[in-house]
């Protein structure tokens, strides 16, 4: 699977849009992006994926450039519960056994 | 959160005993994966199973050992605890092929005194 770079940590505002960055230049072709979550002792949550469209769904927005070597996750409208550590997984589909790849991740943090 | 349940949520042992944790589903996913997360090591899959008495181990199995007799569970076993196992412990389940997810039950909190 392609290695992430993710930012250790960023802040937002409630109500505004939370734009969280994700880079991966060594992605292949048939490698999709995925975003998780991890909300504060729960377990991690899944949000969105993609391949090369840009992806919507009732949680967020996924943005991926056109040469695929890097990401945006948007939540539009930021919300205290959305503080949470963020993840950005670069992997295959239907892969033998699902294996997902956790790094580091970004700390998000809403503040009112 | 795909039906998926945990147990005991939290457990306090000693070194030397034995733990089983439990990982319960109600969808008849065919997937099940435990993972630990630590603090500066992120998740890392320990087992995980392809079907009834189908397992297979992950990148941190030393210490563990696993059964899945049925469908709906998954049973994670430290044969003699150490303090190292001291952690958070995850379970998940492989949904729907066309999407690949995972979704996750809520942790079980084990330390090893």
């Amino acid at each position: 699977d392609a290695k992430t770079t993710q930012p250790p940590s960023m802040d937002c505002a409630e109500g505004r849009a939370a734009n969280l960055p994700c880079n991966h230049s060594t992605i292949s072709g048939n490698e999709y992006v995925y975003w998780y979550r991890q909300i504060h002792s729960q377990g991690p949550q899944y949000i969105i994926h993609g391949l090369k469209n840009n992806e919507t769904n009732e949680m967020a927005s996924l943005i991926i450039t056109e040469d695929r070597k890097s990401s945006t996750l948007i939540l539009p409208h930021a919300t205290l519960r959305d503080t949470a550590v963020y993840y950005c997984i670069v992997r295959l589909l239907r892969t033998s056994y699902g294996k997902l790849t956790f790094g580091q991740g970004t700390i998000l943090t809403v503040h009112p | 959160d795909a039906g998926i349940t945990q147990s005991p949520r939290h457990k306090v042992t000693e070194t030397g005993t034995p733990v089983t944790l439990r990982c319960h589903q109600t969808e008849n996913h065919r997937y099940m994966y435990w993972y630990r997360q630590d603090p500066g090591h992120g998740l890392r899959l320990i087992h995980y199973s392809y079907g009834v008495k189908d397992t297979d181990k992950g990148e941190v199995s030393d210490g563990y050992s696993v059964s899945r007799s049925k469908t709906e569970d998954f049973l994670l076993t430290l044969e003699s605890a150490t303090s190292s196992q001291t952690s958070v412990y995850f379970c998940a389940i492989r949904g729907h092929p066309t999407t690949d997810t995972q979704y996750f039950g809520p942790g079980t909190r084990l330390t090893v005194l």
